[in-house]
């Protein structure tokens, strides 16, 4: 099984531009998230989907926007980068609503200029 | 909100025993978690210990979890150059399934 992949690994942005970054799983997993590491702040929580069609805002949900049309893809949408968006993005899933573990893509390391 | 407050950095010397400590706020929390991170890679998921607990034990890996104090730990047993890398601990306040919220990681550097 690929599990959970993330694309693409890396990425250099212009402060303005737009793009998406790309999560799929093949678990069929209900629950899929974004989050964001930072040096010293650990990992926060951009936004989250309990089920296609269905998604909300977590802990920093500001400049990001994202869908979940099927089960197998949760992407995350950046519509204006900014500087301050310069860190490295994990997405996870697991199968359930409950306590489950979280399986981690491999993350993309973004940054902005 | 809830707030995970973990150590930055840990050294310790192959073999010895390493104890990563972590302290949370929300007593509600069912089940608290460990993860991995090695370099370059996601999480992965150590181990998890329920709040009904006191003491986990899988194989070199000890969790202790004191209620009390909101405090948990990792042990990890005969340290190997392996074990290197960034540790999170992670709790799941009740009332908000769909969410973990994060410690900011330990890094334990292992040292021959």
């Amino acid at each position: 099984n690929a599990g959970v992949t993330q694309t693409p690994k890396f990425q250099v942005l212009k402060t303005g531009q737009s793009m998406t970054l790309q999560c799929a799983q093949d678990m069929n997993h209900e629950y899929m998230s974004w989050y964001r590491q930072d040096p010293g702040m650990g990992l926060r929580l951009i936004h989250y989907s309990v089920g296609a069609g269905i998604t909300d805002q977590g802990e920093v949900p500001n400049g990001y926007n994202v869908s979940r049309s099927t089960t197998e893809d949760f992407p995350l949408r950046l519509l204006s980068a900014a500087p301050s968006q310069t860190s490295v993005y994990f997405c996870a899933s697991r199968l359930g609503l409950t306590n489950e573990k979280l399986f981690f893509g491999s993350g993309t390391q973004l940054s902005v200029l | 909100g809830e707030d995970v407050e973990q150590s930055l950095f840990l050294s310790v010397r192959e073999g010895d025993s390493s104890v990563i400590n972590c302290t949370y706020t929300d007593s509600s929390s069912t089940y608290l978690y460990w993860y991995k991170q090695e370099p370059g890679a996601g999480l992965q998921l150590l181990t998890y210990i329920f709040s009904n607990m006191d003491m986990k034990q899988d194989q070199r890996l000890t969790v202790l979890l004191n209620k009390k104090d909101k405090h948990l730990s990792l042990r990890i047993a005969d340290t190997q150059t392996g074990d290197s890398a960034i540790y999170f601990c992670a709790e799941n306040p009740t009332g908000t399934a769909s969410k973990l919220t994060f410690g900011t990681g330990t890094r334990l550097q292992v040292t021959l």
